[in-house]
């Protein structure tokens, strides 16, 4: 079994201060992990994915996510933060061998105040 | 650019009546995704597909069908509509390989009265 949390459902910042959304997983191999970003009224876009190697992968839109396999966690990071950076975040990962069916965590609402 | 459209973008339906939800890509990807999204949860995989002609259940699978007739076009389809099912779906594909981006539609909105 595979499953992902996102303990912060809410996440309030002014901007320029810097943002960290938490995620864990539980998957007994080595996972692939993702980021999702859901802007108000539009669909889910990609972020950015570890598949293996360096534990920092970088991303679109400025954004950056450190894998630690000690504490099984998939942090999503960016400094600073900007007001359009206000959305819905999702962390997923997929198994090996399950092609690309993801398991999401609920999500954490991200506000960024002017 | 990659594109998933749905239709329709959202529908009211009747307790018991049958709604057919339509994706389309242009992307030339094999795999196609249905998800739904309800408020405080993430996504969760209903039916998915690798190839035309054939579908498979995923996490929820239970009050839905599916069907993938082509290539492009993967429809999600609840045959006796019910109250739990109003919810936010979106379809998404991806390329055949593995860890790779899946393109999300924008979404319909279902409502269920």
């Amino acid at each position: 079994a595979q499953s992902v949390d996102q303990p912060d459902a809410h996440v309030t910042l002014y901007e320029g201060a810097s943002l960290e959304l938490r995620c864990s997983y539980s998957y007994s191999a080595a996972p692939y992990l993702f980021w999702y970003v859901q802007y108000p009224g539009q669909s889910l876009q990609f972020l950015l994915k570890y598949i293996t190697g360096d534990a920092v992968v970088k991303g679109t839109k400025g954004f950056e996510a450190e894998f630690r396999k000690s504490n099984s966690s998939f942090n999503l990071k960016k400094s600073p933060a900007h007001w359009s950076d206000s959305a819905k975040y999702f962390c997923a990962l997929e198994g090996q061998g399950t092609g690309s069916k993801l398991s999401f965590g609920k999500g954490a609402k991200l506000t960024v105040s002017p | 650019e990659a594109a998933v459209t749905q239709s329709p973008r959202s529908k009211v339906a009747v307790t018991g009546g049958k709604v057919t939800l339509s994706c389309h890509q242009t992307n030339n990807h094999d795999y196609m995704y249905w998800y739904r999204q309800d408020t405080g949860h993430g996504l969760r995989l209903i039916h998915y597909s690798y190839v035309a002609d054939s579908t498979e259940k995923g996490d929820i699978p239970d009050g839905y069908k599916a069907s993938r007739p082509s290539q492009e076009n993967f429809s999600l389809i609840l045959e006796l509509a019910s109250l739990s099912q109003t919810a936010v779906y979106f379809c998404a594909s991806s390329d055949a390989a593995a860890n790779t981006e899946v393109f999300f539609g924008k979404g319909t909105r279902l409502t269920v009265v």
